[in-house]
């Protein structure tokens, strides 16, 4: 079956700091690869997404390449802020069958002043 | 526009209870979603529809039933209520598959059950 390994948390950064998050995932066919991020108290919303390999998402200075070789999807960030706290969410899914998503656990960040 | 809206935002049960959460969509979403957030756990799936009048078994799926009766809403029953139940509950939805750049989920602001 389908499954998303995301290193775990919490990680702790000064603002201005570089980022990475590490995703990889196991999956039968040829799947969409997505971040999503959950600020504190609300729902999950789409950070970025990538529908095939080779592909790179990117939103609000978020990036992410989706490597079919190395079978990740990390996501990275050259400068974070104070407002980038919350936690992402790494998913993929498989067209047809209801797109159903299949979730990492989780990476919470938080960035200090 | 109001996207994905769930009713109500918190509960607290006591176990045997039963209880109905709704979930309602205006952006003509043809599938919609029940999810569960645990910590430590992700969001894990326990049903989905992918229209109106269906519904299918998500990966955790016992001890809850949905319905599907108007497109715009996806109900989610809890018909008795146990401890293990206590959790998030998010709602989502999103268009047929087939149209392009249509597999993005939409997602309600989550509703905090909590079973004593």
């Amino acid at each position: 079956g389908n499954s998303v390994t995301q290193m775990e948390g919490p990680v702790t950064l000064s603002e201005e700091a570089f980022l990475t998050i590490n995703c990889t995932y196991t999956a039968t066919g040829y799947p969409s690869l997505f971040w999503y991020v959950q600020y504190p108290g609300e729902g999950l919303q789409l950070l970025l997404k990538a529908t095939k390999a080779d592909d790179k998402g990117s939103n609000k200075g978020f990036e992410a390449t989706y490597r079919k070789e190395t079978t990740s999807f990390h996501l990275e960030k050259g400068s974070v802020q104070v407002s980038d706290s919350a936690v992402y969410f790494c998913a993929l899914s498989e067209r047809g069958g209801g797109n159903k998503l299949t979730f990492g656990t989780g990476t919470q960040l938080k960035v200090e002043l | 526009n109001a996207g994905v809206t769930q009713t109500p935002k918190f509960r607290v049960l006591k176990t045997g209870q039963s209880m109905t959460l709704l979930c309602a969509q205006d952006m003509n979403h043809e599938y919609m979603y029940w999810y569960r957030q645990d910590p430590g756990m992700g969001l894990r799936l326990i049903h989905y529809s992918v229209g109106e009048g269906t519904t299918a078994k998500g990966e955790v799926p016992d001890g809850y039933n949905v319905s599907r009766l108007k497109k715009q809403n996806f109900l989610l029953g809890l018909e008795s209520a146990a401890p293990s139940q206590t959790s998030v509950y998010f709602c989502a939805s999103s268009y047929f598959y087939r149209l392009p750049n249509t597999d993005t989920q939409y997602f309600g602001p989550g509703t905090r059950l909590t079973v004593l």
